[in-house]
């Protein structure tokens, strides 16, 4: 059984388009998160949710929702794709705020 | 071999070697660190972790460093093998009101020839 599972693995969309990438945790943890990892493989948060309830958000634009419909779930929407929003989106989840995460295998999002 | 990190530099050791891998971290209210592994197309995956109570932490292979006075993190893996060239990363947390957030180190890239 994966931990935290995204989907898709790999997104190639238009700009302009709306899509959607979805996690699942099945471990248990309150608390879950949204990563990207640019080219360079730095890696920064986005998100995070705890409980369903938004408890961080970075200075993302207002084109990237996250929702959580429940704790073992946290799905990131982005209306109008840019060109610079090519990277790799990583979900992790963690038991404890302020505790290691466990990291999905990453949803690799391309636009052209 | 030793590489600092934060620049994504690139370490090149042999097999069998002993490898430290370092990293400067920035806010000093962290109080947790710890560090990642990714392979090429995965997720970073947990390698060992330490609290800012403690200046040492050994794993199987592993040995994580911390000294508090410079904020300096390091990563010792012992007779490395091939199987342990990924991207080594150094993640911080600073508790409190940081909710679980993690901050990154840039990474660095070791590669293990046999």
């Amino acid at each position: 059984d994966t931990a935290v599972s995204q989907t898709p693995k790999y997104l190639v969309t238009q700009m302009g388009n709306d899509k959607s990438i979805k996690c699942e945790q099945n471990l248990g943890h309150d608390t879950m998160y949204w990563y990207k990892q640019d080219s360079k493989k730095f890696l920064k948060i986005m998100f995070s949710y705890n409980n369903k309830e938004l408890i961080i958000n970075e200075t993302v634009p207002n084109r990237f929702s996250p929702k959580s419909p429940d704790k073992a779930h946290l799905n990131l929407h982005i209306n109008s794709l840019e060109l610079g929003d090519s990277a790799v989106y990583f979900c992790a989840s963690s038991q404890t705020q302020g505790g290691g995460y466990t990291f999905g295998s990453g949803t690799r999002l391309t636009v052209v | 071999g030793e590489s600092v990190g934060l620049h994504l530099p690139t370490l090149s050791v042999q097999e069998g070697d002993n490898s430290i891998i370092n990293c400067a971290y920035s806010n000093s209210a962290s109080d947790y660190f710890i560090w990642y592994k990714q392979e090429s197309g995965k997720g970073p995956q947990f390698i060992i972790d330490i609290r800012s109570n403690m200046d040492k932490r050994q794993g199987q292979r592993v040995t994580v460093l911390l000294n508090k006075t410079v904020k300096h993190l390091s990563l010792q893996i012992a007779a490395t093998q091939p199987g342990d060239s990924a991207v080594y990363f150094c993640a911080e947390n600073a508790g409190g009101t940081s909710y679980g957030k993690l901050t990154f180190g840039q990474g660095t890239i070791l590669t293990v020839h046999p």
